[in-house]
């Protein structure tokens, strides 16, 4: 059974810091990796999916990184912004498991300004 | 504009009264899930569709019924609602199996 675990639940930066928000999961037979953003009440906004053949995807200021062997990925966020305060989830796509995605429970950010 | 839509936004209903949940993508993709948002739980599957007439279980579907008469469309039936079914839930559909998945806005179900 895939197990997706974000770590820490919570973080506070400073604007201009730069974001780093970790996951891991216990199953390395994975399809994807894909990144969400979910703002309060709202629903989930596709960030970036990183493929298992790839080591990292970029867009803008995001950044994620995925070590299949070692059941991690990182989303790194540059130069954060008040408006990057919000809760990002990540999820998994098992090469048993088809259409499903395993998620993680999410880091929820604040910048302040 | 792409995306997946789900109505209501919002639902208040009592124990036992059997409602839908419609849930609509502009996008041609094959493949549309629902999933559940729960505290502490996260976002686990209920149902997902792999094309029009063909849908499986997910990870908890008690309680709940799908159909995938045309390919937009995906709607989420609840026959006979109960208490444990209040939560955040959340349509999704991608092109592929594997492909981007995109969410509808959500609807948060209470059920009294």
């Amino acid at each position: 059974k895939q197990e997706v675990t974000q770590i820490p639940a919570a973080l506070s930066v400073p604007e201009g810091e730069n974001l780093v928000l970790n996951c891991s999961f216990t199953d390395s037979a994975i399809y994807n990796l894909q990144w969400f953003r979910q703002d309060p009440g709202k629903g989930l906004t596709s960030l970036l999916l990183i493929q298992s053949s790839q080591r990292e995807q970029t867009s803008g200021r995001l950044n994620a990184s995925l070590d299949k062997s070692s059941g991690r990925s990182t989303l790194y966020i540059a130069a954060s912004q008040p408006g990057d305060s919000a809760t990002y989830l990540c999820a998994v796509r098992r090469i048993a498991a088809g259409n499903k995605l395993t998620f993680g429970g999410g880091t929820r950010v604040l910048v302040k300004p | 504009e792409a995306q997946v839509t789900q109505n209501p936004r919002y639902l208040i209903t009592v124990t036992g009264k059997k409602l839908t949940v419609t849930c609509s993508q502009n996008m041609n993709h094959e493949y549309m899930s629902w999933y559940r948002q729960d505290p502490g739980l996260g976002l686990r599957q209920i149902y997902y569709s792999m094309n029009v007439e063909v849908t499986d279980k997910g990870d908890v579907p008690e309680g709940y019924k799908v159909s995938r008469k045309e390919k937009r469309n995906f709607p989420l039936i609840l026959e006979s609602p109960s208490p444990n079914q209040t939560s955040l839930y959340f349509c999704a559909s991608s092109l592929t199996g594997t492909g981007v998945k995109f969410f509808g806005q959500g609807t948060r179900l209470t059920v009294v």
